[in-house]
């Protein structure tokens, strides 16, 4: 079975503070992306990348940046994390077959 | 840039009553993919269209593709409890590694 995870449901950051989201997928897949979700305004790319060491900024790639040191797991990086950066973290990988995302449970980061 | 808009944002709906929610773009889009996402849960893909004026239909939802691939819509006939969460359509741009452009999304409720 299909299966991206990510390193936490729920996390809690002061202002400045640097931040790690991991994101591990098992399928294989070159493409990975970063996604953050906002009540009324969906998923918003952030970074994606084609393969390992490759990386491609997204609609909203300021303030982050991305890892991508092995196949299976991308890593997005907030690297002085702002109230505004306040969020819901999705991470997918596509299957380049049908370009079906998969998705993870998510983090809710909130920057405090 | 290239943006989906997604209509309404918010549908509240009596079980067994029909619902849509509708998928525009001022550009012609590639493929659209359909997402659901629970509520507290991540988005899992539904169904995706290719060709001009594409019908498909899973079960009580039936997914379409305008004839000018610039609008897309999906219907669910007789709502359920279980037909609860967002909906997202998405725009699938191939020659960037199968990123998507995301629409807003519609919130289905669901009143028993």
């Amino acid at each position: 079975d299909v299966k991206v995870t990510q390193s936490s449901r729920y996390l809690v950051k002061r202002t400045g503070e640097k931040v790690f989201l991991e994101c591990v997928q098992d399928m294989d897949h070159e493409n990975m992306f970063w996604y953050r979700q906002d009540p009324g305004l969906g998923l918003r790319l952030i970074y994606f990348s084609y393969d390992v060491k490759m990386k491609e900024k997204g609609d909203i790639p300021e303030g982050y940046s991305v890892s991508r040191e092995k196949k299976e797991r991308f890593s997005l990086i907030l690297e002085s994390a702002s109230t505004n950066q306040t969020s819901m973290y999705l991470c997918a990988s596509v299957q380049t077959s049908s370009y079906e995302q998969y998705f993870g449970p998510g983090t809710r980061l909130t920057v405090t | 840039g290239q943006q989906v808009m997604q209509i309404p944002q918010y549908q509240h709906v009596q079980e067994g009553e029909d619902f849509t929610t509708y998928c525009n773009s001022s550009t012609t889009l590639s493929n659209i993919q359909w997402y659901k996402q629970r509520p507290g849960g991540h988005p899992v893909f539904l169904i995706q269209l290719v060709k001009s004026g594409e019908v498909k239909k899973q079960k009580r939802l039936t997914f379409q593709f305008g004839e000018a691939k610039k609008n897309s819509s999906l219907h669910i006939t007789a709502t359920q409890t279980t037909d609860v969460g967002t909906y997202f359509c998405a725009d699938l741009i191939y020659n960037q590694g199968g990123k998507l452009i995301f629409g807003q999304g519609t919130e289905l409720s669901v009143k028993p």
